[in-house]
């Protein structure tokens, strides 16, 4: 079965500009997750879904970070206007059905806002 | 106090010996409890869970959970280089799972 994948694997792009992060989910996984990972912050949850509705979002660190869920086989994660500061890996997450069992999760992006 | 503390390391431990890595949580409510593998470079990877008190035992790691003193651990016995990577300590809050920064491992052959 396939994994959580996640694209791009890297992405650089200036201050600034618009980024989007993508991730398909395990296929029957009800939640969603979205992550981003700092050496000094960790590994930060930023926003989960559950069957494509966003359930929490207290995570997201300011109006400049978005996500949505279209469907089931389909997130995304757009930083617009970026900054150096956002430079991170950014990891998608999913689990079966509840948010509190074990999660599966991607490859990630690393992310360079330069 | 932070939600889930481990201490960050890194643990050096030789080659067949016994790693240890504590982690301590906030929310009495927690009921499920995770550890997380993460090599250098790599996304964290399910290694154990376990959610009643007591030791759950699979190969070489042992998880232990003490809910009363809101502790959580995990063994390593026999431990090898491929061990050598950075643990991840998860407790749920609600329907969502925070996770400790983690403890770098380090075993010396």
């Amino acid at each position: 079965d396939a994994g959580v994948i996640q694209s791009p694997r890297h992405e650089v792009t200036e201050m600034g500009q618009e980024v989007t992060l993508r991730c398909k989910p395990i296929s029957g996984h009800d939640y969603l997750f979205w992550y981003r990972q700092t050496m000094m912050r960790g590994l930060e949850l930023l926003i989960y879904f559950n069957n494509n509705v966003p359930i929490d979002d207290s995570g997201m660190p300011e109006d400049r970070f978005s996500a949505k869920m279209p469907n089931a086989s389909f997130s995304t994660l757009k930083i617009q206007p970026s900054e150096p500061r956002d430079s991170a890996v950014y990891f998608c997450a999913s689990s079966p059905d509840r948010g509190d069992q074990p999660q599966h999760f991607g490859d990630g992006t690393r992310l360079s806002i330069l | 106090q932070k939600e889930v503390e481990q201490n960050s390391g890194p643990l050096s431990v030789p080659e067949g010996a016994i790693a240890s890595l504590n982690c301590t949580y906030s929310d009495r409510g927690s009921q499920s409890f995770f550890w997380y593998r993460q090599y250098s470079g790599k996304s964290p990877e399910l290694i154990m869970s376990i959610y009643s008190n007591g030791d759950k035992e699979d190969g070489r790691f042992t998880a232990q959970l003490n809910k009363a003193s809101q502790y959580v651990s995990l063994l390593i016995r026999d431990s090898q280089p491929s061990d050598s990577a950075t643990y991840l300590c998860a407790v749920n809050r609600d329907d969502k799972i925070i996770f400790g920064k983690g403890t770098r491992l380090h075993i010396l052959p």
